[in-house]
């Protein structure tokens, strides 16, 4: 069974850092692409990030370019998401979302989703 | 970037009743829309892949369909369980986008 469990969230301050954290499992994490999702309280969801099997591609929306950075560790089966010079806009749960095989089908396992909230 | 326009935004049906919710893309992606359902408090629950294709240990009685810029999701005979906000996604280029969810609701 695949299971993706997040870790990380928390209350920031606007401006500062937070480090997000997914231990997969259930499933040969060296061979997908993985990405994050986040929704704002109330609010739908919106694609973050991905990162291709080998984490040698990786792929931003452009509001989190040049703050966020994806990354993992296929021998820790790890996926994590550094967050810098966060803002309030950056208040969601975010969410840890496996690939299917093959490109272009979507995403076929969600986590549970850890909530990031930025304020003073 | 591609928009996702879902619509409607919410409905009530009766248990029992067919449900159909449509996305439209703001340009052709040809079949690559996925469809999702989130419960209140969860995480969301793929449903549908490639416009068509069932996600495993989804009931048969939700479907999709569709190609180039319309698509639907139907449930063909809806259940308690199936009150939830829905929501469309295309995978065709990036940035992935979603439409904004459709809530539906049992009377």
């Amino acid at each position: 069974e695949v299971q993706l469990l997040e870790s990380g969230g928390g209350l920031v301050q606007p401006g500062g850092s937070l480090r997000l954290s997914c231990a997969a499992s259930g499933f040969i994490f060296s061979s997908y692409a993985m990405s994050w999702v986040r929704q704002a309280p109330g609010k739908g969801l919106e694609w973050v990030s991905s990162i291709d099997n080998s984490g040698g591609r990786t792929y931003y929306t452009d509001s989190v370019k040049g703050r966020i950075t994806i990354s993992r560790d296929n021998l820790n089966n790890t996926l994590s998401l550094q967050m810098n010079s966060l803002r309030a806009d950056d208040t969601a749960v975010y969410y840890c979302v496996k690939e299917k095989k093959k490109a272009r089908d979507g995403f076929d396992s969600w986590g549970q989703g850890t909530l990031v909230i930025v304020s003073s | 970037d591609i928009q996702m326009t879902q619509s409607p935004s919410s409905l009530s049906a009766s248990i029992g009743d067919r449900v159909t919710i449509t996305c439209r893309a703001s340009q052709s992606i040809s079949v690559y829309v996925n469809w999702y359902q989130q419960r209140p408090g969860k995480a969301p629950n793929p449903l549908i892949f490639a416009a068509s294709s069932l996600q495993s240990g989804v009931p048969p009685r939700f479907s999709g369909s569709g190609s180039g810029t319309d698509f639907t999701l139907t449930i063909s005979s809806l259940q308690p369980e199936d009150s939830a906000t829905y929501f469309c996604q295309q995978s065709y280029s990036m940035p992935w986008t979603f439409g904004h969810g459709t809530k539906v609701e049992i009377k």
